[in-house]
C-alpha cells in the first residue's frame, strides 16, 4: 500500500493563477480531507468528503474547491490563488472519524504564491 | 464556538515524564485524538479516546474526561526523538479540529 500519496511535493505560483493538488488513498477509506497548516500554526480543516460524491467545507474553505469522483481520490482546487493562499497542504483520510479515527495525511505540498 | 487550550511548549529531558494537557469546547462531540508532528513533517496518529479513562500505547498514554471536556497525553521515559510537536484534536460532526499544538523539546 502507497497510503496516502499527494502530488505535486512543492509549488510557486503567481498572484491568480489556478492549480489543482492531487490527493490519492488505496486503502479504500470513505473519509477524506484537506488541511493547511501556517507556520507555528496547527492544521485547519478546508474541506472534507465522508464518501464518494459528497462533499463539505471546513473551517477555511473560501478560495478552494473539492470534489470526490472516486473513492480513491480527493483533489483540491485553488481557483485565484493569492498569497494569503501560500501554506503548506496536508490530504488525509481514515475509514470513518466514528472508527477509531485513525487520519492518515499525505506528506504534503508546500505552496508559494507570489 | 468552539475552542481548544494547550500549552505552546514543554522542555525536558531525556527520561522524564511529560503530560501535555488539553481543554476544548466543542458541539457534537465524538472522542479526543492526539498526533505527532515532526518538524516538517506529516502529522502522525497517537491515540484516540472515545470514552472516559485512560489508553496506554507503549511509551505513551492519553486520558480523557468528558463530563470535564479534558483531556491529556502522557509521554513517559521521554527520548530524544519524542521532540516533536503534539496535537490534541477534537473529533465532532465528521470534523478534526487541531489546536495550535505544543512543541516538546528533549534536552539530554
Amino acid at each position: 500500500n502507497a497510503g496516502v500519496t499527494q502530488t505535486p511535493k512543492f509549488q510557486v505560483l503567481k498572484t491568480g493563477q489556478s492549480m489543482t493538488l492531487q490527493c490519492a488513498q488505496d486503502m479504500n477509506h470513505e473519509y477524506m480531507s484537506w488541511y493547511r497548516q501556517d507556520p507555528g500554526m496547527g492544521l485547519r480543516l478546508i474541506h472534507y468528503s465522508v464518501g464518494a460524491g459528497i462533499t463539505d467545507q471546513g473551517e477555511v474553505p473560501n478560495g478552494y474547491n473539492v470534489s470526490r469522483s472516486t473513492t480513491e481520490d480527493f483533489p483540491l482546487r485553488l481557483l485565484s490563488a493569492a498569497p494569503s493562499q501560500t501554506s503548506v497542504y496536508f490530504c488525509a483520510s481514515c475509514l470513518g472519524l466514528a472508527a477509531n479515527n485513525e487520519q492518515f495525511f499525505g506528506p504534503g505540498t508546500r505552496l508559494t504564491v507570489l | 464556538g468552539q475552542s481548544l487550550e494547550q500549552p505552546s511548549e514543554v522542555t525536558a529531558v531525556e527520561g522524564a515524564i511529560v503530560q501535555i494537557n488539553c481543554t476544548y469546547q466543542t458541539s457534537g462531540f465524538y472522542g479526543l485524538s492526539w498526533y505527532q508532528q515532526h518538524d516538517g513533517g506529516a502529522p502522525t496518529f497517537l491515540s484516540y479516546n472515545a470514552l472516559d479513562g485512560l489508553e496506554e500505547t507503549g511509551r505513551f498514554s492519553s486520558f480523557l474526561s468528558r463530563s470535564d471536556s479534558y483531556g491529556y497525553l502522557l509521554l513517559q521515559e521521554l527520548q530524544m526523538k519524542d521532540s516533536a510537536s503534539y496535537f490534541c484534536a477534537p473529533v465532532n460532526d465528521y470534523k478534526l479540529s487541531f489546536g495550535a499544538g505544543t512543541t516538546v523539546t528533549v534536552r539530554a
